[in-house]
């Protein structure tokens, strides 16, 4: 049982590059979400998906889109990446909205130059 | 709307001393509160949630935290605190009818000799 895993850990990206960064989770949950992680800023959620096919906006979606074509997997794309991306990602997943535990992937760096 | 608040962004106690990081939260329902934990280069742990029932709650690693309804606080309490302990802490607090957990901006915790 891995949990919830990332791929990939570290990235850098030169400015209007694009990329995607993969979520993958074996727990059978139906929610999943992305967050980005910035110094003073705690964490601030992208998107998030209710289940497989569903997406929706979170706090700071600008930038960024994401797909949820199968359940265990969320992925979060930039397609055209700027220096104000650059930051720490983390994905999580739950069996429900916010009244369950997250559970959150060992995150992945990106630098955008 | 909901909201959480550490008043602490850093805190530093001596090894062996006891530790309180605080927590606030606006929530208009019951909420659901949980403290997560973020070593160095790592993703988020769960240390312990608050869903109802008694007040003090205790979690992983000697971390303990009590509800009080009335000051709207979930502070996270530790007797005594070791090397180990150094880390980012993160409280959250959700609820019934929402997606996603609303997070704290985190209260760093160095541990020294």
């Amino acid at each position: 049982n891995a949990g919830v895993t990332q791929t990939p850990k570290f990235r850098v990206l030169k400015t209007g590059q694009s990329m995607t960064l993969l979520c993958a989770q074996d727990m059978n949950h139906e929610y999943m979400y992305w967050y980005r992680q910035d110094p003073g800023m705690g964490l601030r959620l992208i998107h998030y998906s209710v289940g497989e096919g569903t997406t929706a906006k979170g706090e700071v979606p600008d930038g960024y889109n994401v797909s949820r074509l199968k359940k265990q997997n969320f992925l979060l794309g930039l397609e055209s990446a700027a220096p104000s991306q650059t930051s720490v990602y983390f994905c999580a997943s739950a069996t429900s909205g916010s009244s369950e535990t997250q559970y959150f992937g060992p995150g992945t760096r990106l630098l955008v130059l | 709307a909901q909201s959480v608040t550490q008043p602490d962004i850093h805190i530093t106690v001596s090894e062996g001393a006891s530790l309180e990081l605080r927590c606030n939260y606006s929530y208009g329902a019951t909420p659901y509160l949980f403290w997560y934990v973020q070593s160095p280069g790592q993703g988020l742990q769960l240390l312990l949630k608050y869903f109802s029932g008694d007040t003090l709650v205790q979690g992983i690693k000697g971390f303990e935290a009590e509800f009080k309804r009335s000051q709207s606080s979930f502070n996270l309490r530790k007797p005594s605190v070791h090397w180990s302990d150094a880390a980012e802490y993160f409280c959250a607090v959700g609820g019934n009818s929402g997606y996603a957990l609303n997070f704290g901006k985190g209260t760093s915790l160095l541990v020294t000799p």
